[in-house]
This record gives C-alpha cells, structure tokens and sequence, in this order.
C-alpha cells in the first residue's frame, strides 16, 4: 500500500505569515493533487502537477512536484483567514483511477 | 452546475439492513470513486470505476458493493452495515482521473 505522509499535522499562524506543507512518499506516483476541505463538505481541488520539477501557482499559492514524483510542498504567501481548513495531497497511480489521500494538514490562520 | 450529488445526506441505521447510497454526476466524467474518511485515517478508496461496467477495488473494499451500469450513476451498497462501517462517505469523479476530482458533499452514515 502507498502511503503519503503529510507535514505538519497542523499549523495555526496569524494573518500575513507564510507557511509551506510537505507531502512524501516512498513511492513514485503518476501526478499529485492537491485539495482544500471544508468542515461539513467534500474536498476540492485545487492543482494537479503531473511533470517531476514541476511548479505551478495560484495567486498566493505555490505548488512543487519532486524532481522523483515522490514528493510535492504547497507554500502559502501571506497567509488570509480564508485559508482555513484542511488541505490534502492526493497521488495518482497509473490512469490515475486510484488515488491515495495523505494524512491532511489543518491549517488555522487567525486575524 | 456541473456537480457531484450524494443522497442522503445523513443515514442512521441498525446492523445488518441493506442501505444504498447514491451518487450521480452530470459532468459526463468516465472516472468515479468511493472514499470512507475517519478520523485518523484520513480519505481511503473503496471502489472505484474507469467507465460502464468497469469497477475495481480500492484500498477498503470489505462490506460494500458497487455498480456502474451507466455513466452518470454510480451508487455504493451495503449488504448488511456493521458499526465498523459508521463514516463519512463521499463519490467524486473525474474526465481524466490523473488530473483530478470533483467531490460531492457527503454522507455521514451511523450504523446502531
């Protein structure tokens, strides 16, 4: 069984801070996704990087892919109070039909 | 809206008393997936389907069932519940699965 592990557990900061998540694995996954989980609701996505090396933004959030596929970071600029929530990295493993979540980091950002 | 809709929201039910849970998408999407999360445990797969008739399991497949006679419907049954499977249920599909899913809203089952 592939296993993400997810790190820190949880992250509470104040407002304006910048923080990064790390998600690794032993393994070697086709691409990795990322979401964000609000309490009550289903996960929702938010980037797949699928190229080792690769980074992709989004508007203050940073995504990176290993260089291996075996690991990703998600940095947040300035960290707001709608970053709130649970934010989990996911790997794809060969159509990608099969998706393992890592263990979810609880991000806290108050005013 | 394009979605992914569960029902019901919420279940309680006793030990052993046939329960489906549906799930339909209007997306056209070919991938659709089960996940159970528990607290702990985190998001784990129960099964999963790459198109019609095309089912595999994932990583918890004990105790449920699943169909995919058509596209946009994809429901997860239990036989006969056990307590052990008291969670929070959600169906998400997806165009191309590697590039990600389109959550539903759960359902947060008891079983007594």
């Amino acid at each position: 069984t592939q296993l993400l592990e997810q790190s820190p557990q949880f992250l509470s900061i104040q407002e304006g801070e910048n923080l990064t998540v790390y998600c690794n694995s032993s393994s070697v996954f086709s691409s990795l996704q990322w979401y964000r989980q609000e309490p009550g609701e289903g996960p929702v996505l938010l980037v797949t990087v699928v190229t080792g090396g690769e980074v992709k933004k989004l508007k203050r959030l940073t995504f990176q892919f290993g260089d291996a596929r075996k690991d990703s970071s998600l940095h947040i600029t300035a960290a707001q109070p709608g970053d709130t929530g649970l934010y989990l990295c996911a790997g794809g493993s060969g159509t990608a039909s099969k998706l393992t979540f890592g263990t979810g980091t609880r991000l806290q950002v108050t005013l | 809206e394009a979605q992914v809709t569960q029902n019901p929201r919420y279940l309680i039910t006793v030990t052993g008393k046939k329960l489906t849970v549906t799930c339909s998408q209007n997306m056209n999407h070919e991938y659709m997936s089960w996940y159970r999360q528990d607290p702990g445990l985190g998001l784990r797969q129960i099964y999963y389907s790459m198109n019609v008739e095309v089912t595999d399991k994932g990583d918890v497949p004990e105790g449920y069932k699943v169909s995919r006679k058509e596209k946009r419907n994809f429901p997860l049954i239990l036989e006969s519940p056990s307590p052990n499977q008291t969670s929070l249920y959600f169906c998400a599909s997806s165009s191309n699965g590697g590039y990600g899913y389109t959550f539903g809203s759960g359902t947060r089952l008891t079983v007594v």
